[in-house]
């Protein structure tokens, strides 16, 4: 099947910096990708949609500006996270539809996983 | 707005023997996706089964099989011969067919296997 890479898996950056999440789709392109945050424990949660030259969807409650999507080619979308916070922790999840017709299932990346000190 | 529901935080099962890991969802939509996806240890989320909302016939892949109950709004997962390696996270969802980023998950069940 499909494969969607993700680089960092773990990143720990200090409280104020920021830092960027890649998510690739390998062996397809993908004008759509899909971010996701799971805290400990818990379910995937929507957090924005990734669109190949255009701005992204952000879910209700998510900020955009501090949570910077950038969707540069069919096959790269990046999440970055600006001056981050300790609350910022979590593990970070992007996925693309699949490319074939159908459609209607998503690939995930392996997720990264952030701590912020 | 669509809900999924998993009531079971945490399953147990021994090996060998079959399990069912329960999901509810809530929609006003007449056409739409359902899965069930596993998280392992190593997070990355892999595809169980899917369902389409509109083919009566349940879904099954090899020792998984749900039991899809649409008037109920219920989409449960059977796991017979439970191995050691189906222990993860069980995640339900929920995919609108008429809007490509509206994936819902429930909270999730963790399923242990006891050999």
């Amino acid at each position: 099947g499909a494969v969607v890479s993700q680089h960092p898996s773990r990143v720990i950056c200090k409280s104020g910096t920021s830092v960027k999440i890649e998510c690739r789709s390998l062996d397809f392109q993908a004008t759509t990708m899909f971010w996701y945050r799971q805290f400990p424990k818990q379910s995937l949660m929507l957090m924005a949609t990734s669109n190949e030259g255009s701005k992204a969807t952000y879910e209700q409650g998510v900020e955009k500006d501090k949570f910077l999507i950038n969707h540069a080619s069919l096959t790269l979308s990046t999440l970055t996270v600006t001056s981050a916070h300790p609350e910022d922790s979590s593990f970070y999840i992007c996925s693309a539809p699949s490319p074939s017709g159908s459609s209607d299932e998503q690939y995930f990346g392996p997720g990264t996983r952030l701590t912020v000190t | 707005a669509q809900t999924v529901t998993q009531s079971q935080p945490e399953m147990s099962v021994q090996e060998a023997e079959t399990v069912t890991l329960s999901c509810t969802y809530d929609t006003s939509e007449s056409d739409y996706y359902l899965f069930w996806y596993k998280q392992p240890p190593s997070r990355q989320m892999i595809l169980v089964i899917r369902q389409e909302a509109y083919k009566q016939q349940n879904a099954t892949e090899n020792r998984f099989s749900v039991n899809f109950q649409k008037a109920a709004k219920s989409f449960s997962l059977k796991i017979s011969d439970s191995q050691l390696g189906d222990a993860a996270m069980y995640f339900c969802a929920y995919r609108s067919r008429y809007n490509n980023n509206d994936m819902r998950f429930g909270a999730g069940t963790r399923l242990t296997v006891k050999p």
